[in-house]
């Protein structure tokens, strides 16, 4: 079956401008995972959902990082008036289960670079 | 704090040689372990996972890892290098919560 896909695969904005990134999870999974990475780096939590419910957001940086997933399906990472400091790889993952090891599945990533 | 370390960030080896990654992690209570890789501009895939089964964990691609508790270690190791092994490869550690903890990264290099 399809995977977690993301969109855009590359985005570039200005600084101050605001951006929105896509996740789409695998059809029927209820956890949904954004992670950053950082050039060079391994990918950092962001928050995490359970259907629509946004269970934990303790890895958002600031309060200009927002995301939702109103249906508990597709997810939207959003992030206002962007700094240079917010270019990196955002990555989604789903998981079948709420909770638990279940293994995370892992999108192609969103590029963002802010000038 | 809960963490993992993943000594050197560059391994280069010889195709057919032993490839051997390094990790270790700091938890007090057993943790559940994953190893990933990642293909250039590709998302992360699972290659295996320790989840306090058996200690010896074969995964994809002829790779495998031990759990050591006394040594908190889960390194990744593959008997004979493949030229289609060269991608970076993480560490990753869930403990309470259901965040991974990633380490830093070891990118494989092989030589033909």
């Amino acid at each position: 079956g399809a995977g977690v896909s993301q969109s855009p695969r590359y985005k570039v904005a200005k600084r101050g401008q605001d951006v929105a990134l896509r996740c789409d999870p695998i059809s029927g999974h209820v956890s949904l995972f954004w992670y950053q990475q950082a050039l060079g780096q391994g990918p950092e939590f962001l928050t995490y959902f359970q259907n629509e419910a946004q269970l934990d957001k303790s890895g958002l940086p600031s309060d200009r990082f927002f995301a939702e997933r109103p249906e508990g399906s597709v997810s939207t990472l959003k992030i206002q008036r962007t700094q240079q400091e917010d270019s990196a790889v955002y990555l989604c993952a789903s998981r079948r289960q709420g909770g638990g090891t279940d293994t995370q599945y892992f999108g192609p990533g969103t590029r963002l670079t802010v000038l | 704090a809960q963490s993992v370390t993943q000594l050197g960030s560059h391994v280069s080896v010889s195709e057919g040689a032993l490839v051997l990654l390094r990790c270790n992690y700091s938890s007090s209570v057993p943790p559940y372990l994953f190893w990933y890789v990642q293909y250039p501009n590709q998302g992360l895939q699972l290659l295996l996972k320790y989840t306090s089964a058996a200690t010896l964990v074969k995964g994809i691609n002829g790779f495998e890892a031990e759990f050591k508790k006394s040594e908190t270690s889960f390194h990744l190791t593959k008997p004979s290098a493949h030229m289609s092994d060269a991608a970076e490869y993480f560490c990753a550690v869930i403990f309470a919560t259901n965040k991974l903890i990633f380490g830093t990264g070891t990118l494989l290099a092989v030589q033909p």
